[in-house]
Formats: C-alpha cells, sequence, structure tokens
C-alpha cells in the first residue's frame, strides 16, 4: 500500500526562524515528491517539486530528498506569519498514459508566530 | 501560466438535484483529475482522465459522473448526492508527457447538499 506519512502539527516557529516540514514514505515506486501549501478554505498551491536525491532551492524554500531512507523535507528559511497553513507533502506514481496519481501526506498545520 | 479554473465557486443543491461542475486549462496539459476534499483532510482522488480518456475511476459511486469533451475541459455530473458528499472539489491537470508529474490545482467548488 502506497503511504505517506507527515507529523499533522500544529507546528509553531517564531518569525524569521526556519521551519522544518518531514515526511517519509512507503512506495519506493514513487519517484517524484511534491510540496503543496494549502489556505484554509482555499485549494493547495504547489511550492516545491523534487525528482532525485540531494537538495533543491527556490527562494526561501528547500526540499530534499533521500530515497534511501524513503525521507522528504521541506525547509522553509526566514519564516514569515504569511507562511501559515497547511503543507501536503505527495509522491506521484505512474497512474496510465503520461498521467501520475499522487498519494497525500495528511498535511502538517505551520503557525509562524510574529 | 499555471491557471485551472473552476466553475461555480460555490454550489448549494438538494439531494435530489442534478447539477454539473466545469473545469478548464489552456496550459495545453492532456491529463486532468478529480479530488473530493474534507474538512482538516488530504485530497482523495476520484478521477483521471488521460488524453482525453478515462483512466482511473476510484471506486465512486454512480452518482458522480465526469466527462472530458476536449483536452481542456473536464466537468463532474452529480446526481442523488447526499449530504456527505459536501466537500470541497478540486480539478487539477498535469502535462501527461510522462516527464513531468506537476500537478496544478483550480481554485475548487464548495459544494454543500441539503
Amino acid at each position: 500500500q502506497k503511504e505517506v506519512e507527515q507529523n499533522s502539527g500544529p507546528l509553531s516557529v517564531p518569525e524569521g526562524a526556519i521551519a522544518s516540514l518531514n515526511c517519509t514514505y512507503s512506495d519506493r515506486g514513487s519517484q517524484s515528491f511534491f510540496w503543496y501549501r494549502q489556505y484554509s478554505g482555499k485549494s493547495p498551491e504547489l511550492i516545491m517539486s523534487i525528482y532525485s536525491n540531494g537538495d533543491k532551492e527556490d527562494g526561501r524554500f528547500t526540499a530534499q530528498l533521500n530515497k534511501a531512507s524513503q525521507y522528504v523535507s521541506l525547509l522553509i528559511r526566514d519564516s514569515q506569519p504569511s507562511d501559515s497553513a497547511t503543507y501536503l507533502c505527495a509522491g506521484a506514481h505512474r497512474s496510465g498514459a503520461g498521467s501520475y496519481q499522487l498519494t497525500f501526506g495528511k498535511g502538517t498545520k505551520l503557525s509562524v508566530i510574529p | 501560466d499555471t491557471e485551472v479554473t473552476q466553475t461555480p465557486k460555490h454550489l448549494v443543491m438538494g439531494m435530489t438535484n442534478k447539477k454539473s461542475l466545469k473545469c478548464e486549462q489552456h496550459m495545453g496539459h492532456r491529463a486532468m483529475y478529480w479530488y473530493k476534499q474534507k474538512a482538516k483532510k488530504p485530497p482523495e482522488l476520484m478521477f483521471v482522465y488521460s488524453y482525453e480518456k478515462l483512466s482511473i475511476n476510484e471506486s465512486v459511486p454512480s452518482r458522480f459522473s465526469p466527462e472530458c469533451p476536449n483536452s481542456s475541459l473536464l466537468n463532474l455530473h452529480l446526481h442523488a448526492l447526499q449530504p456527505e458528499d459536501s466537500a470541497l472539489y478540486l480539478c487539477a491537470s498535469s502535462p501527461g508527457t510522462g516527464r513531468d508529474e506537476r500537478q496544478y490545482f483550480g481554485p475548487g467548488t464548495r459544494l454543500t447538499v441539503t
């Protein structure tokens, strides 16, 4: 069974600190991983994708993937109150010609305290 | 431009009504998805269309009927729904090239069944 596990939180960090969000996955067939940010009452917004082992940086966000440990993480530097949201980790596996099925974790709620 | 649009934003319907949700993307994506999301839960996959063909139906009750009229449009026809079907219905799309699995979500339709 394909599972993605996340700590549901809430995770509270002070403004300006680094927020560290983690997830683990069970399906070694998942090759690609994504982080979505979801504000309350809104739809998920893709903020990072990572396909290979190592780090990928985009602005204040760094995604890390370790396929041997089946571990994905998201670091948010210089956290801002506007980063307060639920962060969803998702793994992708092929579901048909050109389409991929995402398995989502339950999400981690992040609160950045001013 | 990574925009997926959905109409209507909100929908209230009785259990005997028939209504449709609409989704549109103009990114040239060939894979489109319907998800259902209940409060404080991650999105649950309902249907996947790949190159206008239904490739996945995740054991969704027949009161939900998807349709893909062309590569840009996706509909979800609703009939005889139950109150427990009240949720946020999300449409997403991805390139469908087999090389890029990033899924982009629309803003969702908030459905209330009375």
